[in-house]
């Protein structure tokens, strides 16, 4: 069965400190991987995904993620983290099949110091 | 940018009462689905729609029911609330395929 794992449920780190978000998961076939952001009281929005190619990807905010499959990871990364970067971020993995069904990791929230 | 929305944003009911939670998109999407989020935890998926009058359960079990009679509404109905049902529904949809979902703001649930 398909699953992902967020190894870190909270991260702090300082305002203009590099930052990587774990993301590890588990599925039989080549995945499409997701990472989304959630601010407090909103709902979801795509930050980037993967579904073949570079296994680097470059998404929104200055966020980028690397597929790598020998580690089973999509780590997500930003070299410099902004205050307003502060909220809940999630991993997922769409399921097999082609159902479209999405399987979200528990998320990790970063807070961000001044 | 997704134009996806959800209403009400926030409802506050007390137990036993039918309540229907909203959702619409503008993208001419055929999939839908209907997620669950409790504070600080993973979202689960509780329905989703292929296209108009298609509906399926998701990996997690719930007592509401949902329906897709036009492309851009896919609402979602409670016939009695319990205080278990207080969490966050989040509405999302997507393209045929495994393509990104787009998710609305959540409807905030709570049930006295």
């Amino acid at each position: 069965a398909q699953s992902v794992t967020q190894p870190d449920i909270h991260i702090t780190v300082s305002e203009g400190a590099s930052l990587e978000l774990r993301c590890n998961y588990s599925y039989g076939a080549t995945p499409y991987l997701f990472w989304y952001v959630q601010s407090p009281g909103q709902g979801l929005q795509l930050l980037l995904k993967y579904f073949s190619g570079d296994t680097l990807v470059q998404g929104i905010k200055g966020f980028e993620a690397e597929f790598k499959r020998s580690q089973s990871s999509f780590n997500l990364r930003k070299p410099s983290v902004h205050w307003s970067d502060a909220a809940e971020y999630f991993c997922a993995v769409a399921g097999s099949g082609n159902t479209g069904k999405l399987i979200f990791g528990q998320g990790t929230t970063l807070q961000v110091k001044p | 940018e997704a134009d996806i929305y959800q209403t009400p944003r926030y409802l506050v009911i007390g137990t036993g009462k039918k309540i229907t939670l909203e959702c619409s998109q503008t993208m001419g999407h055929d999939k839908m689905y209907w997620y669950q989020q409790d504070p600080g935890m993973e979202l689960h998926l509780i329905h989703y729609s292929y296209g108009v009058n298609s509906t399926e359960k998701g990996d997690l079990s719930s007592e509401s029911t949902v329906s897709r009679i036009r492309t851009e509404h896919f609402p979602l109905t409670l016939e009695s609330a319990r205080p278990s049902h207080t969490s966050q529904y989040l509405c999302a949809s997507s393209r045929q395929g495994a393509d990104t979902q787009y998710f609305g703001p959540g409807t905030r649930l709570t049930v006295l």
